[in-house]
């Protein structure tokens, strides 16, 4: 009854470095998402993936990349971080539209210095 | 395209008293879902409440409900009995029916529950 795994949780990169954020969930949902959150800003989001084998770009895809592994999976990849990056990420999954919420994993804070 | 104002970046509640955070939205979806998730301090996600826009009658889930009217293009949250516990961010987001079906969520309003 996991719903959605994230990690790592925590991370301090240097600018320039490279990582990859994994998101796994057991809902068997189609729909996965990637979203930062800023203050003041709510929650943007960076790439989805509407089912197995597609990605789309979202609000602010710039700097990121993102692999659909399987129905379960599905990682986010920042190859050169900068300070702009830091930012709280959250992976998140839903069923069909439009009654169908976001169940959201517990966040990764990414720190860039 | 789709878009969620929450006009209140912080509200102040009295232990036990409600208290309506504010949220409107945009949209030329004809069909569309309306949400609610808290977030404490500990930085979880957690949904509160869903209104459909065809439903006809206002969403509740124990102490929350969701202020709903159509015409006005407003979702708004009532939270009765305010508990300390209360205290954390809430997003209003929304999510329609077109292609990619994704949320859109508004920049949050935190509330403070005071004893």
């Amino acid at each position: 009854n996991a719903g959605v795994t994230q990690t790592p949780k925590f991370q301090v990169l240097k600018t320039g470095q490279s990582m990859t954020l994994q998101c796994a969930q057991d809902m068997n949902h189609n729909s996965m998402y990637w979203y930062r959150q800023d203050p003041g800003m709510g929650l943007r989001l960076i790439y989805y993936s509407a089912s197995e084998g597609t990605t789309d770009k979202g609000e602010v895809p710039n700097g990121y990349n993102v692999s659909r592994l399987n129905k379960r999976e599905f990682s986010l990849r920042l190859e050169s971080a900068a300070p702009s990056q830091t930012s709280v990420y959250f992976c998140a999954t839903s069923g069909q539209a439009p009654n169908y919420g976001y169940t959201f994993g517990s966040g990764t804070r990414l720190t860039v210095v | 395209a789709q878009k969620i104002t929450q006009t209140q970046p912080g509200m102040f509640v009295q232990e036990k008293e409600a208290v309506t955070l504010d949220c409107t939205y945009d949209t030329s979806d004809p069909s569309y879902g309306l949400f609610w998730y808290k977030q404490p301090s500990s930085g979880e996600m957690i949904f509160l409440i869903y209104q459909g826009s065809y439903d006809q009658q206002n969403a509740t889930e124990g102490r929350y409900s969701l202020n709903f009217q159509k015409a006005r293009k407003s979702a708004n949250l009532v939270i009765s009995a305010s508990q300390l516990g209360d205290s954390a961010m809430y997003f209003c987001a929304m999510r329609g029916i077109n292609y990619g079906q994704n949320f859109v969520f508004g920049p949050g309003t935190r509330l403070s529950v005071l004893p």
